[in-house]
């Protein structure tokens, strides 16, 4: 079992919907928990962070975290265009060690 | 507020031959760690140093080395290239005052193919 797990995509939602990006992570003991976007030849940017169960929402953007379930979601309102990209779900396993799911590419139909 | 910076960029290296690259971290951040970024192994975390001392490290050969100056400024460096080096190396700083939960700022990264 993968540490971080992700859907991998592609995950196809049009304009203006809602997408829901989902990940499960295997450590119990995991404390943080971080969503980056990452454009193709570009580096992860941060979108988010969640440290306590229940949801996040920062404008556009919402992270949910279950820590019985041992899983945490990005969900992106009126999506827009320019949020295609590649999600990536990452659990801080300590000493700043992020460990990354593979990511779900996201694209978002006009 | 500057960000991560990275250099160089772009590189391309021989087979056998070595590479160091460099970060300066956030103004104010102690923690520099490093990943590595290929399609088919995704973001794997190389190393992390706070105050000069490495406090963690991956599951990479003895060939990833790094190192972290009293400016917090750091060094990575990969000696006797091989091709499935050729990949995305990310460099990333944080506060890194608590075990965890410090934000996690990526560089633009430095890209390195091997030939």
């Amino acid at each position: 079992q993968k540490e971080v797990e992700q859907n991998s995509g592609p995950l196809s939602v049009p304009e203006g919907a809602i997408a829901s990006l989902n990940c499960t992570y295997s450590d119990r003991g995991s404390q943080s928990f971080f969503w980056y976007r990452q454009y193709s030849g570009k580096s992860p940017e941060l979108i988010m962070s969640i440290y306590s169960n229940g949801d996040k929402e920062d404008g556009r953007f919402t992270a949910q975290l279950n820590k019985a379930s041992q899983y945490v979601s990005l969900l992106i309102r009126d999506s827009q265009p320019s949020d295609s990209a590649t999600y990536l779900c990452a659990v801080n396993q300590g000493a700043q060690k992020l460990v990354f799911g593979q990511g779900t590419r996201l694209t978002i139909n006009p | 507020k500057a960000g991560v910076t990275q250099t160089p960029r772009y590189l391309i290296k021989t087979r056998g031959q070595q590479v160091t690259l460099s970060c300066s971290p956030i103004s104010g951040h102690r923690s520099v760690s490093w990943y590595q970024q290929t399609p088919g192994q995704g973001l794997q975390f190389l190393f992390e140093y706070f105050s000069e001392t490495q406090r963690n490290k991956g599951n990479f050969p003895g060939r990833f080395s790094g190192r972290q100056f009293s400016n917090s400024r750091s060094e990575m460096n990969v000696s006797t290239l091989e091709l499935g080096d050729s990949a995305l190396y990310l460099c990333a700083s944080s506060l890194g005052g608590a075990i965890s939960g410090n934000t996690i700022y990526f560089g633009e990264g430095s890209w390195l193919t091997v030939v």
